[in-house]
């Protein structure tokens, strides 16, 4: 079956450095990738998404390129804040609605 | 648009109660699921709606738990009896279409607590 593989955490960094949260994943036919994320006390939200091989996602500054030929969709961003401080799902959804995440990696930023 | 209504926001209640939580999709969207959220096992897809129809419920743990849909606006989650064990975030999110495409809209969850 489909899964999602992505880097546990926690990831600490402080303000401004540069983040990579990887994720792979295996899926027969052409998902689509998501990332969301979750910030203390809320639910979950989209963050960015591709739906097809070399699609770019990107908002607030952070980005993921779908990348068929190593099934990733590594999440990035150049200049972390405090404010980015959260948990951080790799999810893919596949011939339908439902979707497979990853366990999750919570990213902590320092001043 | 108000977004995802659960309710209650927290939950407490002895082991051996009933309990039931509450959802309200966005309206107009024909999908509807229910997730649970522990540290120890992630988070977890319960059951899933597509018009108001039970799709997967592949996730629901056992017998205790139960879900409905009357209708396009309303799902509830039934816990009975509760255990400790339960105790978990529980989410509901909706969306539109049903293509793969397509984002989920999540609610702030109800934190579920069973002593």
């Amino acid at each position: 079956g489909d899964s999602v593989t992505q880097m546990e955490g926690p990831v600490t960094l402080s303000e401004e450095a540069c983040l990579t949260i990887n994720c792979t994943y295996t899926a027969t036919g052409y998902p689509s990738l998501f990332w969301y994320v979750q910030y203390p006390g809320e639910g979950l939200q989209l963050l960015l998404k591709a739906t097809k091989a070399d699609d770019k996602g990107s908002n607030k500054g952070f980005e993921a390129t779908y990348r068929k030929e190593t099934t990733s969709f590594h999440l990035e961003k150049g200049s972390v804040q405090v404010s980015d401080s959260a948990v951080y799902f790799c999810a893919l959804s596949n011939a339908g609605n439902m979707l497979t995440f990853g366990g999750g990696t919570r990213l902590m930023v320092k001043p | 648009d108000a977004g995802v209504i659960q309710s209650p926001r927290h939950e407490v209640t002895e082991m051996g109660q009933e309990v039931t939580l509450r959802c309200k999709p966005i309206s107009g969207h024909n999908s509807l699921f229910w997730y649970r959220q522990t540290m120890m096992r992630g988070l977890e897809l319960l059951i899933y709606f597509n018009n108001n129809v039970p799709i997967d419920d592949s996730g629901m743990p056992e017998d205790r738990f139960s879900a409905k849909m009357p209708n396009a606006s309303f799902s509830t989650l039934k816990i009975q009896p509760s255990e400790p064990r339960d105790s978990a975030v529980y989410f509901c999110a909706s969306t539109s279409q049903g293509g793969s495409t397509d984002t989920q809209y999540f609610g702030p969850g109800t934190r579920l607590t069973v002593l």
